[in-house]
């Protein structure tokens, strides 16, 4: 079966400090991976997604920036955090386009606090 | 583009009464419409989803939604809540077609009274 890790769990890091989130996935090939975030009362907002090994799509302009080395692996990056990076990161991946929608599957999370 | 609005942040029932979750689209094609449930500090869980088969869809926890095409609705019901009931709920959509990209109300939180 399918399984997506995602870490750190929780993570607190100073302004202007570097981050990585990591995620990965078993269990499937070449799925489509996303990186959501939630802000309270704000629901999720999607900040990238991948439809495979080095593309990336940004929605967003942000402090923020994924790649995706491997198949089943999608890393969430800032060089300098901002206070307005805090929130809960969640990753999610997909079956790959053109096939049936199961809908996205999504990790743990990641709770960032910007201190 | 599509987008989805809920229907109150915040919905309290008391336990064994009916479970009413207000969603509303907005897509320029036929989409796909989904349900998922948050637990505190959780990632989210699928409830279920419509993908143009039945417009009545039954989902996990004895919870199911209505697509109502006329009110560009999706609700999702239970007829009757239990405590462990109590989380988040997300409705999102994404296009048929296309990627899976999901497009995510702001959600409501369920509280369940004894």
């Amino acid at each position: 079966s399918q399984t997506i890790h995602q870490w750190p769990a929780t993570l607190v890091q100073p302004v202007g400090s570097p981050l990585s989130l990591e995620c990965t996935v078993e269990g499937t090939s070449n799925p489509n991976l996303y990186w959501y975030r939630q802000a309270a009362g704000r629901g999720l907002q999607l900040l990238f997604y991948s439809v495979g090994i080095g593309q990336i799509s940004s929605e967003v302009p942000q402090n923020l920036s994924a790649s995706r080395p491997q198949d089943r692996q999608f890393i969430l990056s800032s060089k300098k955090l901002l206070l307005s990076d805090s929130g809960f990161y969640l990753c999610a991946w997909s079956v790959g386009i053109g096939q049936a929608v199961f809908g996205a599957f999504f990790g743990q999370g990641t709770r960032l606090t910007v201190v | 583009a599509q987008s989805v609005t809920q229907l109150g942040s915040h919905v309290s029932v008391s336990e064994g009464a009916l479970v009413l979750l207000r969603c509303n689209y907005s897509s320029s094609v036929p989409p796909y419409l989904f349900w998922y449930v948050q637990y505190p500090n959780q990632g989210l869980q699928l409830l279920l989803k419509y993908t143009s088969a039945a417009t009545l869809v039954k989902g996990i926890n004895g919870f199911e939604a209505e697509f109502k095409k006329s009110e560009t609705s999706f609700h999702l019901t239970k007829p009757s809540a239990h405590m462990s009931d109590a989380a988040e709920y997300f409705c999102a959509v994404s296009q048929q077609g296309g990627s899976e990209k999901l497009v995510f109300g702001k959600g409501t939180k369920l509280t369940v009274n004894p």
